[in-house]
C-alpha cells in the first residue's frame, strides 16, 4: 500500500519552545492531509485538515494560531506547535489518502519538559 | 455530526475463544476502516470496508459492514496472545476523507 512518512519519531523540547512535524506522502500526491491527537489510552482527535495550496480547516476547539499547519506541496504537510507547554506532550499522527483509503504515518510523541 | 461508537471499550478474554467487537456509526458513510495500535505505535490497517454486506478476514479476525444498520463487527476467533491490541474502527465523513475514530477497544488475551 501507499507509504506516509512522519518525522520526527519522537522529540523532546523545553516549553516556551516551538517544534515543527512533517508529514511526506512517498509514493502519492495528496491534495489534503489530515492531523490527528492522542492522549494516553486515548483515541485519535483529529485535529485538523490540511489542505494544500489553503489555509488549514481546524477542528472546534484547536487552536489555530497554536497549531500551524503548512501544506506547501502535494507531498508535505508540516505542523507546528507553537509555544509548546507540557499540556502539548501527546501522540500526533497525520494521514493522506490516496483515494482508495486513508494511510497513516508512524506518529511523533512529543514531550515537552 | 458524525459519532462512532464502539464497545466493548475493554475486553480481557482467554485464548481459544470467540468474541465480537461492534462498531455503531450515526450517519452514512463510504469507508469504514479497523485498525490495530500496539503500545506507543501508531496505526496498522487491517480492513477497508466499502459496501454494504462486506466480510473480510485475515487470519483469525473477520469483519462486516452492514450499512443499513450502520454497524460494523469485527469478530475474533480462537484468539491468540498475540492479538492483544487496542483495536480503533473509524468512518470516513461523505468521501472528504476526514476520518472520525470509535473510542477503541482494548483487547487483553489471556496466555
Amino acid at each position: 500500500g501507499a507509504v506516509v512518512s512522519q518525522h520526527p519519531s519522537w522529540v523532546i523540547c523545553k516549553s516556551g519552545t516551538s517544534v515543527k512535524i512533517e508529514c511526506r506522502s512517498l509514493d502519492f500526491q495528496a491534495t489534503t492531509m489530515f492531523w490527528y491527537r492522542q492522549f494516553p489510552k486515548q483515541s485519535l482527535m483529529l485535529m485538523a485538515t490540511s489542505n494544500e495550496g489553503s489555509k488549514a480547516t481546524y477542528e472546534q476547539g484547536v487552536e489555530k494560531d497554536k497549531f500551524l499547519i503548512n501544506h506547501a506541496s502535494l507531498t508535505l504537510s508540516t505542523l507546528t506547535v507553537t509555544s509548546a507547554h507540557p499540556e502539548d506532550s501527546s501522540f500526533y499522527i497525520c494521514s493522506a489518502d490516496d483515494g482508495a483509503e486513508a494511510f497513516f504515518g508512524q506518529g511523533t510523541r512529543l514531550t515537552v519538559v | 455530526e458524525l459519532k462512532v461508537e464502539q464497545n466493548p471499550l475493554f475486553l480481557s478474554m482467554q485464548e481459544g475463544k470467540n468474541y465480537t467487537i461492534y462498531c455503531n456509526y450515526s450517519t452514512t458513510s463510504d469507508r469504514l476502516y479497523w485498525y490495530r495500535q500496539d503500545p506507543g505505535k501508531s496505526l496498522e490497517s487491517l480492513f477497508v470496508l466499502l459496501s454494504n454486506g462486506a466480510v473480510k478476514q485475515e487470519g483469525r479476525l473477520m469483519a462486516s459492514l452492514d450499512t443499513k444498520a450502520r454497524l460494523s463487527t469485527l469478530h475474533i476467533t480462537a484468539a491468540v496472545h498475540d492479538l492483544s491490541a487496542t483495536y480503533f474502527c473509524a468512518v470516513d465523513v461523505n468521501r472528504d476523507d476526514k476520518i472520525i475514530f470509535g473510542k477503541g477497544t482494548r483487547l487483553h488475551i489471556l496466555p
